[in-house]
């Protein structure tokens, strides 16, 4: 079992959707929770971090993090074209070294004019 | 303010040749981190370096991959003989010198094929 799951889609919506984006994980030593987007060809790139369980919202962005069922998700609300992208869930501790990122496989997104 | 610099951007090697992959970190950071990405799969970890010191490197390969980062100049990811299982994408990540992974930067990457 990998330590994070997360479905690779494709994942394909009408612009203006809202989009779910979810991961799962095994490692309840887990403490750190993040996003990150990396478009076709370019490197990830930080969209949200959130630390311990809870939401946080950034713009269109909101980042939850359940720890009792070990689930966190991304929320993009009024999806753009431009949010077509790869999302990658990761996450880490300080028990394994909070510098060492454990990622999901990324889910690819496309939002449809 | 550059960001995270790699390169080269593509490496095309042949089986049982050398590759070296170079990351400058941004300026101020003193934290480097590889990671490696398969095709349709997610990054991995490699290794985490330190000017001079290599921290953690749990993820490295126990044969033909090693990682520096020299006191000056880039950080180096080398890798003796390929494979073509070696083929991927390698990107450097940097972080100031409190080494949060908050504020990791990635790189654009290195793109390997191994022929």
């Amino acid at each position: 079992q990998k330590e994070v799951e997360q479905d690779p889609g494709p994942l394909s919506v009408p612009e203006g959707a809202i989009v779910s984006l979810n991961c799962t994980y095994s490692n309840s030593a887990f403490q750190y929770f993040m996003w990150y987007r990396q478009y076709s060809r370019k490197g990830p790139e930080l969209l949200m971090y959130t630390y311990s369980s809870g939401n946080k919202e950034d713009g269109r962005f909101t980042a939850q993090v359940d720890k009792s069922s070990k689930y966190i998700s991304l929320f993009i609300r009024d999806s753009q074209p431009s949010d077509s992208a790869t999302y990658l869930c990761a996450m880490s501790s300080l028990i394994q070294g909070a510098q060492k990122l454990v990622f999901g496989q990324g889910t690819r997104l496309t939002i449809n004019p | 303010n550059a960001g995270v610099m790699q390169n080269p951007r593509h490496l095309v090697r042949r089986r049982g040749q050398e590759a070296r992959l170079r990351c400058s970190p941004m300026k101020g950071h003193s934290h480097v981190y590889w990671y490696r990405q398969l095709p349709e799969e997610g990054l991995k970890f490699m290794v985490y370096l330190q000017k001079e010191n290599i921290i953690d490197e749990s993820g490295m390969p126990k044969e033909r991959f090693s990682a520096e980062f020299p006191k000056e100049g880039p950080s180096i990811l080398r890798i003796q003989q390929v494979v073509r299982g070696d083929s991927a994408a390698y990107f450097c990540a940097s972080s100031p010198p409190t080494g949060s992974n908050y504020g990791y930067t990635f790189g654009s990457g290195t793109r390997l094929t191994v022929v």
